[in-house]
């Protein structure tokens, strides 16, 4: 159960805002919504998490809805070195600790 | 400072051969977690270890695969009788009990 849907692919043009979207309409309370990304060939690359407030910070900004069911993650000025598959994921709090459940993720091409 | 590391990067044996792939996590992270990932997919969880708990083994897909975390430190993931379908980049992450941190992974090929 991966607990989160996102589209499979998406194109941006280079230097315009990428905005890519997540839903998780059965999160509860108190379940982060956390944004990774992974580049070709390498492990992946945390970017931001949020519970309910809006984040920002030197990557991107995480815009979470006041029901929590959908959040988008916005790349504010997208460069081609920001071509990559992005997952977005629910850490779930479970009786030993930590579960995080990672989708498909969606697959950003920059376009320049 | 140094991040999660894993060994070998890249693995190739011949089917029915055990291999043992390694993960040493950032240090004083509490939390180590494996994945596996298949070419063009997303990231399959195997298994979660927390401290001193029993570890998580609910995503071990057979009991070809187990997993030793020595220390609370090191961990080791240990494929018995490899078969083809076991080749795939196996992950390992560790957490200080928030955001994980993922190592770059080693590639297993099963010929």
């Amino acid at each position: 159960d991966a607990k989160t849907t996102q589209p499979p692919s998406m194109d941006c043009a280079e230097g315009r805002a990428a905005n890519l979207p997540c839903n998780h309409s059965t999160i509860s309370g108190n379940e982060y919504v956390y944004w990774y990304r992974q580049i070709h060939s390498q492990g992946p690359q945390y970017i931001i998490h949020g519970l309910k407030n809006n984040e920002t910070n030197e990557m991107a900004s995480l815009i979470i809805t006041e029901d929590r069911k959908s959040s988008t993650l916005i790349l504010p000025h997208a460069t081609l070195r920001d071509t990559a598959v992005y997952y977005c994921i629910v850490r779930v709090k479970t009786n030993t600790g930590n579960q995080f459940y990672f989708g498909t993720g969606t697959s950003l091409t920059v376009i320049p | 400072g140094a991040g999660v590391s894993q060994s070998p990067s890249n693995k190739v044996t011949e089917k029915g051969k055990d291999v043992e792939l390694r993960c040493d996590p950032i240090s004083g992270h509490t939390a180590l977690y494996w994945y596996r990932q298949s070419l063009g997919q997303g990231l399959e969880f195997l298994i979660y270890f927390q401290g001193n708990s029993a570890p998580d083994k609910s995503g071990l897909p057979s009991d070809r695969f187990s997993a030793e975390r020595t220390g609370g430190s090191v961990s080791t993931l240990t494929i018995q009788r490899t078969q083809q379908e076991d080749s795939a980049v196996y992950l390992c992450a560790s957490s200080a009990g928030g955001t994980q941190y993922f190592g770059p992974g080693t590639r297993l090929t099963v010929l």
